[in-house]
């Protein structure tokens, strides 16, 4: 069956440290991956977006990889700050028809 | 741009009753997509409009949800009858286009109880 996995359990990391986010898939052959952050109490927002023939996309302290034969993306952000303490989705395409389908999520807690 | 606009914000009602959640998309934008999300199942995607004609509906959980995107400024999710098992947060999201190279812009959703 198709799967997207992210870790369910929140990553607690040290501010000015790398934090470390997986997304893993199964059965899917995406075009392209996005990441969003959320925050509670409001809609997703979109971040970065990488496409199947991309190894690695940046932007700031962003920093996205796309391993197709893994089927895996991971996404970092460096020099963490308390402020990025959100929940961040990966979420992939399954025909390229605008239909994207969204992991679980992985909470990340920046401390001070 | 003001953003998606997503109303009511809250929404309680009992079991039953009809539920109408609105949507007003980034003007300009041609896709609109109507998303649900709970802790158990995450965010799942229910409906996608492309200039305004219904693309996939494959994600409507069940003849009780309908979906309407009379045209480019306005769409409607309505749930009729509510039962408790629809309690959620219903975001409304835009894009440029079809193409999942297209980013979504989401609303700030609208959180339903049905008691």
């Amino acid at each position: 069956s198709q799967k997207i996995e992210q870790n369910s359990e929140a990553l607690n990391i040290q501010e000015g440290k790398t934090a470390t986010l997986t997304c893993n898939y199964t059965n899917y052959s995406p075009a392209y991956l996005q990441w969003y952050r959320q925050d509670p109490g409001r809609g997703p927002v979109f971040l970065l977006l990488i496409r199947e023939n991309e190894k690695e996309k940046r932007k700031e302290r962003l920093k996205v990889t796309f391993d197709t034969t893994l089927k895996q993306s991971l996404f970092h952000i460096t020099a963490s700050q308390p402020a990025d303490s959100a929940t961040y989705l990966c979420a992939l395409d399954s025909s390229n028809t605008g239909k994207l389908i969204f992991g679980q999520g992985t909470t990340l807690q920046v401390k001070p | 741009d003001a953003g998606v606009i997503q109303s009511p914000r809250h929404e309680v009602t009992e079991m039953g009753q009809e539920v109408t959640l609105r949507c007003k998309p980034i003007s300009g934008h041609n896709s609109l997509f109507w998303y649900r999300q709970t802790m158990m199942r995450g965010l799942e995607l229910l409906i996608y409009f492309n200039n305004n004609v219904p693309i996939d509906d494959s994600g409507m959980p069940e003849d009780r949800f309908s979906a309407k995107m009379p045209n480019a400024s306005f769409s409607t999710l309505k749930i009729q009858p509510s039962e408790p098992r629809d309690s959620a947060v219903y975001f409304c999201a835009s894009s440029l286009g079809v193409g999942s190279y297209n980013e979504q812009f989401f609303g700030p959703g609208t959180r339903l109880t049905v008691l």
